[in-house]
């Protein structure tokens, strides 16, 4: 089975700061990638697809790099609503999440 | 407006039986495959299963395989997942969503929408 490794676990950010999740496959997925945002208590949203697609509806803030076994997630500019856990989905082989990077509040 | 309800959780012993379900609306049921993911309690999510839009690919994680089983019923646009040996690692509030566009598999894409979950906890 694929697996998916997601750093750093927590990242402490201030908001308008710039931030980079990373998500690394245990073997090439291709573009094969989705990345997810969830806030407590709440389902998960779709942020991106195919690795850099934007789902619609999602701010042109977030943007999605990477293909092989490497993919970022990238907020520009953060924003208060922007705090909350994310999530990497590789669906080349089966579906496998990644463990998650809990975003908070510096 | 895409709605999607899960219903069908509760509290059962291990080795028992559970079905959940899956009511769906405001899209065209059967173009879209459906998936199960759950999430056990503050961690994080994991996939379950995924079906495509005719019932042709079927798909489960491992730690499932051989004892739940998907299916749909696109004439009630309903999603179902049979839950058989539950054991107390499948505790988990189990979300229903959706595939995010035509697909020929099971995922192509990711999941766009999501139910609000139902909750299953398996407990002696």
């Amino acid at each position: 089975d694929i697996q998916m490794t997601q750093f750093p676990s927590t990242l402490s950010a201030s908001v308008g700061d710039r931030v980079t999740i990373t998500c690394r496959a245990s073997q090439d997925i291709s573009s094969w990638l989705a990345w997810y945002q969830q806030k407590a208590g709440k389902a998960p949203r779709l942020l991106m697809y195919k690795a850099s697609n934007l789902q619609s509806g999602v701010p042109s803030r977030f943007s999605g790099s990477g293909s092989g076994t490497e993919f970022t997630l990238t907020i520009s500019s953060l924003q208060p609503d922007d705090f909350a856990t994310y999530y990497c989905q590789q669906y080349n082989s089966h579906v496998t999440f990644g463990q998650g990077t809990r975003l908070e509040i510096k | 407006e895409v709605q999607l309800v899960e219903s069908g959780g509760g509290l059962v012993q291990p080795g028992r039986s559970l079905r959940l379900s899956c009511a769906a609306s405001g899209f065209t049921f059967d173009d879209f495959a459906m998936h199960w993911v759950r999430q056990a309690p503050g961690k994080g999510l994991e996939w379950v299963s995924g079906i495509s839009w005719n019932s042709g690919t079927i798909d489960y994680a491992d730690s499932v395989k051989g004892r739940f089983t998907i299916s749909r019923d696109n004439a009630k646009n309903s999603l179902y997942l049979q839950m058989n040996s539950l054991r107390v690692e499948d505790t988990a509030l189990y979300f229903c969503t959706k595939e995010l566009g035509y697909c020929a598999s099971t995922t192509c894409y990711g999941f766009d929408y999501w139910g609000r979950g139902t909750l299953v906890t398996v407990s002696s």
